[in-house]
């Protein structure tokens, strides 16, 4: 059974730093990984979608990797500023299934 | 850029009623899913339809039914309601074929009282 786990679950920068999350899986027989951002009480916003043939994908401030093989992503955000404050989840969609399975979640915080 | 769209937005129900939540998934997509997400916890997969029919099917209780319409909206039905269905119900779309990155919608949230 497939588990994504986040680590860390919770994280306070001040703003202007640059932050890695990361997201772990335990099957490696993935189709895709999705990273999403979503604000309390709100919808997921997809951020950056990985298939798995690939290493990278990037947008504006955000790079996202994949090591298929070792069962690890990282999200990592450029210079953070306030408006990034959110919960951050990684999703993995496997090769036999439609689902998204989902990790807890970072829960992000840049300060002012 | 339109996006999915569900409705309603918040809906509350006494314990044992019925509710309907439905689904309209961004023009030409032909795939919807559906998730719960409980307070304070991650997603869960429910039901997807690709084309109409039953593609995938998660934790869903019995007490639930959904389907996918000739127009490609979905109405996911539930009966019997308990109060630990409160939760935020997310709907999702996407093309299908390789690059079927998944989109949400704003989200129903249902409390059960």
């Amino acid at each position: 059974k497939q588990e994504v786990t986040q680590i860390p679950a919770a994280l306070s920068v001040p703003e202007g730093e640059n932050l890695v999350l990361n997201c772990s899986f335990t099957d490696s027989a993935i189709y895709n990984l999705q990273w999403f951002r979503q604000d309390p009480g709100k919808g997921l916003t997809s951020l950056l979608l990985i298939q798995s043939s690939q290493r990278e994908q990037t947008s504006g401030r955000l790079n996202a990797s994949l090591d298929k093989s070792s069962g690890r992503s990282t999200l990592y955000i450029a210079a953070s500023q306030p408006g990034d404050s959110a919960t951050y989840l990684c999703a993995v969609r496997m090769d036999s299934s439609y689902k998204l399975i989902f990790g807890s979640g970072t829960r992000l915080l840049v300060r002012p | 850029a339109a996006g999915v769209i569900q409705s309603p937005r918040h809906l509350i129900k006494e314990k044992r009623e019925t509710a309907t939540l439905k689904c309209y998934p961004i023009p030409r997509h032909d795939t919807v899913y559906w998730y719960q997400q409980g307070p304070g916890q991650d997603p869960q997969f429910l039901i997807s339809f690709y084309e109409k029919m039953q593609s995938d099917k998660g934790s869903i209780p019995d007490r639930f039914s959904a389907q996918q319409f000739s127009d490609y909206h979905s109405e996911l039905n539930m009966s019997s309601l308990e109060l630990g269905d409160s939760a935020l119900y997310f709907c999702a779309s996407s093309f299908p074929g390789g690059y079927n990155e998944q989109f949400f919608g704003p989200g129903t949230r249902l409390t059960v009282l």
